[in-house]
């Protein structure tokens, strides 16, 4: 079974902090790597997507991939009221069925 | 941008009733899918589809079925909803193998069986 997990939080943070949110996941075939953000009562949508190892910017929003040590972050600079959600850790493998499995997700607050 | 749409926000159903979710995608996306979403469990895949008329079953595929009959339509039945369906469900689209393509969200239906 493969499985992607996630630290269970929830995480508060103040306004202009750096959040960091970490995945673990299970299938060393795994290829493709994906955050969502998903507010409250609204579904998950896409924020950040990372195939090779290393770091990949998006604004105030970084992930950082390890496949050797099987894992990914999320990092989000300057954080914001507005950042406060749940985020979702997704992990793909490439071949066979093709699912996404996800993480169970982590709760973040961001106070003013 | 994508637009995945669901046919209902809210649904309420009595126990035994079939029920029919709708999705549609405007993208041309190969892939369909549908979660449900329970807290503490997470998203759980119930079935999803590759092409016009073919379907795999996900992790959570009993009580339910589906059809696509059309590339852009994905359908979701519940024969005989139980109140253990009531949950949220989503409906995704990607373009093509999950593995380099992300899957696009609906709005979501919000399903009560009473």
């Amino acid at each position: 079974q493969k499985e992607v997990e996630q630290n269970s939080g929830p995480l508060s943070v103040p306004e202009g902090a750096i959040a960091s949110l970490n995945c673990t996941y299970s299938d060393r075939g795994s290829q493709s790597f994906f955050w969502y953000r998903q507010y409250s009562g609204k579904s998950p949508e896409l924020i950040m997507s990372i195939y090779s190892n290393g770091d990949k910017e998006d604004g105030r929003f970084t992930a950082q991939l390890n496949k050797a040590s099987q894992y990914v972050s999320l990092l989000i600079r300057d954080s914001q009221p507005s950042d406060s959600a749940t985020y979702l850790c997704a992990v793909a493998t490439q071949g066979g069925s093709e699912k996404l499995v996800f993480g169970k997700g982590m709760k973040l607050t961001v106070n003013p | 941008d994508v637009k995945v749409t669901q046919s209902s926000r809210y649904l309420v159903k009595r126990t035994g009733e079939k029920v029919f979710l709708e999705c549609v995608q405007d993208m041309d996306h190969e892939n369909m899918f549908w979660y449900r979403q329970d807290p503490g469990l997470g998203l759980r895949l119930i079935y999803f589809s590759y092409d016009v008329k073919m379907k795999e079953k996900g992790d959570i595929p009993e009580g339910y079925s589906v059809s696509r009959e059309k590339k852009e339509r994905f359908s979701l039945i519940l024969e005989s909803a139980s109140t253990n369906q009531t949950s949220m469900y989503l409906c995704a689209s990607s373009l093509r193998a999950t593995y380099n393509s992300p899957l696009h969200f609906g709005n979501g239906t919000r399903l009560t069986v009473t």
